[in-house]
């Protein structure tokens, strides 16, 4: 069974502070991904990696960076966060090689204020 | 790149009866189409997909259809029960040389009422 873990359920923040977001996986998967959520925008990709240290820009990544310096380990960082960064985020991996299934986290819901 | 349009954004039946949610989109390139439900506060699971190569595929109560011409794909739930009720995401996958990512619909929320 695939799990993936996120390190916080819900976030609170203020306006510039910096924030990390952690995603764990421990199903040895190639690829992984950030998205936030927002009703009536459905998922939008923020970051992938689809290696140790590799990271590809998704479709947002403005005002977001990532890191991942081991292969089950995938963060993102909100360098200076903003009230426009309220919002649900998921953590996805995928095995890759062919085979595309997504596996989420729960989320982390971060509100900033 | 990718656009994925997903219609409609609510979709109300009674119990029993059948659901239609639509996806068009507009990279030729893409290959792969799954669909995800997200119940209330969990996480997003596929729940069926069909490659470019194939037309339709079924799964008990749940069917996709794809037409690659018209560049549209559709999901199919038939004699749909409350446990039904959830956001579905249709996506569209678009794989370059050494990887891909997948592009989101907009979501539609589904409400099956006893």
């Amino acid at each position: 069974d695939v799990k993936v873990t996120q390190s916080s359920r819900y976030l609170v923040k203020r306006t510039g502070e910096k924030v990390f977001l952690e995603c764990v996986q421990d199903m040895d998967h190639e690829n992984m991904f950030w998205y936030r959520q927002d009703p009536g925008l459905g998922l939008r990709l923020i970051y992938f990696s689809y290696d140790v240290k590799m990271k590809e820009k998704g479709d947002i990544p403005e005002g977001y960076s990532v890191s991942r310096e081991k292969k089950e380990r995938f963060s993102l960082i909100l360098e200076s966060a903003s009230t426009n960064q309220t919002s649900m985020y998921l953590c996805a991996t995928e095995v890759g090689s062919g085979d595309y299934e997504q596996y989420f986290g729960p989320g982390t819901r971060l509100t900033v204020t | 790149g990718e656009n994925v349009e997903q219609h409609p954004s609510t979709l109300s039946v009674q119990e029993g009866d059948s659901a239609v949610i639509k996806c068009t989109y507009s990279d030729s390139a893409s290959n792969y189409f799954p669909w995800y439900k997200q119940e209330l506060g969990k996480r997003p699971q596929l729940i069926i997909d069909i490659r470019s190569n194939v037309g339709e595929k079924k799964d008990q109560r749940i069917a996709v259809t794809l037409n690659k011409t018209a560049k549209h794909f559709s999901l199919h739930i038939t004699e749909t029960q409350p446990e039904d009720s959830a956001v579905y995401f249709c996506a569209a996958y678009a794989g370059g040389t050494s990887y891909g990512k997948l592009t989101f619909g907009q979501g539609t929320i589904l409400t099956v009422h006893p």
